[in-house]
């Protein structure tokens, strides 16, 4: 079964708290992504990750950062959270390195920054 | 810097009627295209892609026109239902990230309402 799945799907937390969004996929894909979703800008990428410990910033990186020890499972971490972080996050995969073809994403994670 | 534009925003039509979302981009590198849909509370989901050596790619009620020339692409769907309401993803395969390695561009999506 393809599927991403994305852990937790809420999330609610405090300005300046430390956050872990966690993401897995079944598929043995080699590429992973991280993007964020606000209304009216569309999917904004925030990191790609090619391989294992083998990441790459995206469109807008900062306050962010990746963890990928896996191939399997893709982290992503706010250190000391904004408000501005408040949005939905999406982690997808793809088969093929360099970010082309078929991504497939999870159902995404509701993160509120309060 | 935004190399892939939709339009419109948001685009409303009847049940039965043909809703066209349009696509543009400005690199000429772009070589693959997929559409994505994305329903509510989901991630978006692969809906039909066209190849860049392609004009025409058809699945069911979708179709892609696409014009190479004129770096533009529409995504057509005939007989709309309101099981079609979402919001629709136009993407291109050759984008480079800040660091030089290759990513997806997408653009900001259509928004679709079918009214029954």
């Amino acid at each position: 079964d393809m599927k991403v799945t994305q852990m937790p799907r809420y999330l609610i937390k405090r300005m300046g708290e430390n956050v872990l969004l966690e993401c897995g996929q079944d598929m043995s894909h080699e590429t992973m992504y991280w993007y964020r979703q606000d209304p009216g800008l569309g999917l904004q990428l925030i990191y790609i990750s090619y391989d294992v410990d083998s990441n790459s910033e995206g469109d807008i990186p900062k306050g962010y950062r990746v963890s990928r020890k896996k191939r399997e499972h893709f982290s992503l971490i706010l250190d000391s959270a904004k408000t501005n972080q408040t949005s939905v996050y999406f982690c997808a995969s793809s088969l093929s390195l360099g970010g082309g073809n078929t991504l497939y994403f999870g159902a995404g994670t509701r993160l509120s920054v309060l | 810097q935004q190399q892939v534009r939709q339009s419109p925003q948001s685009l409303t039509v009847w049940e039965g009627e043909t809703a066209i979302l349009n696509c543009s981009y400005e690199n000429s590198a772009f070589d693959y295209f997929p559409w994505y849909q994305q329903f509510p509370g989901e991630g978006p989901a692969l809906l039909i892609s066209i190849l860049s050596v392609s004009d025409k790619k058809e699945d069911g009620r979708f179709t892609i026109f696409f014009n190479k020339r004129e770096k533009k692409l529409s995504l057509h769907i005939a007989d709309s239902q309101p099981g079609d309401s979402a919001t629709y993803f136009c993407a291109a395969r050759g984008g480079v990230t800040s660091g030089g390695n290759y990513k997806p561009t997408f653009g900001k999506g259509t928004s679709l309402v079918v009214h029954p």
